[in-house]
């Protein structure tokens, strides 16, 4: 059981470049989320994917999009990086039933846009 | 607007001492609370939950929380801290219709030999 996987985990960009962020998780939950993680803001959501088939945005969507490829999948996509958008990204993973909104999240991805 | 608020950004104690890391939310109704522990190079990792009944919460290595509806807070506690406890401590919290976490800002505990 590997949990919560995320690739790359290092990556530098320039300017207006893009890229996705690949994560997949192997515990058949129906909800996934992508967060960014910037000094002294904690945890600020992006996207999430309730179940399979929807995505909705988060708290600071602007300049990303997302794609929930199957239960197992969801990618996040730059289209064109900016240095605002130099942050670590995790991933996360939860079941979603009204008692339980643990989640599960992944290593991380740290991002430096140049 | 929902908010939860980590009052500390940094704390340090010695090794052995007794730990107590704040934490406020602002809720129409209480969410559901969590305390996640962050160490350096890693991912978010639960060390307890609430959700009703006890407001006295056991967690894993050693943590505990305690849940206090007229003060709004969610306090995370540990007797006596190791070393490796030194990490990055965050309080969240979940509207119990909804399924979307609210982090704090996050408290760097450093921990002196």
């Amino acid at each position: 059981n590997a949990g919560v996987t995320q690739t790359p985990k290092f990556q530098v960009l320039k300017t207006g470049q893009s890229m996705t962020l690949q994560c997949a998780q192997d515990m058949n939950h129906n909800s996934m989320y992508w967060y960014r993680q910037d000094p002294g803001m904690g945890l600020r959501l992006i996207y999430y994917s309730a179940s399979e088939g929807t995505t909705d945005k988060g708290e600071v969507p602007n300049g990303y999009n997302v794609s929930r490829l199957n239960k197992r999948e969801f990618s996040l996509r730059l289209e064109s990086a900016a240095p605002s958008q130099t942050s670590v990204y995790f991933c996360a993973s939860s079941e979603r039933t009204a008692l339980n909104n643990e989640q599960f999240f992944g290593p991380g991805t740290r991002l430096t846009v140049l | 607007a929902q908010s939860v608020t980590q009052p500390d950004i940094h704390i340090t104690v010695s090794e052995g001492a007794s730990l107590e890391l704040r934490c406020n939310y602002s809720y129409g109704a209480t969410p559901y609370l969590f305390w996640y522990v962050q160490s350096p190079g890693q991912g978010l990792q639960l060390l307890l939950k609430y959700f009703s009944g006890d407001t006295l919460v056991q967690g894993i290595k050693g943590f505990e929380a305690e849940f206090k509806r007229s003060q709004s807070s969610f306090n995370l506690r540990k007797p006596s801290v190791h070393w490796s406890d030194a990490a990055e401590y965050f309080c969240a919290a979940a509207p119990r219709a909804g399924n979307m976490l609210t982090f704090g800002g996050g408290t760097r505990l450093m921990v002196k030999p």
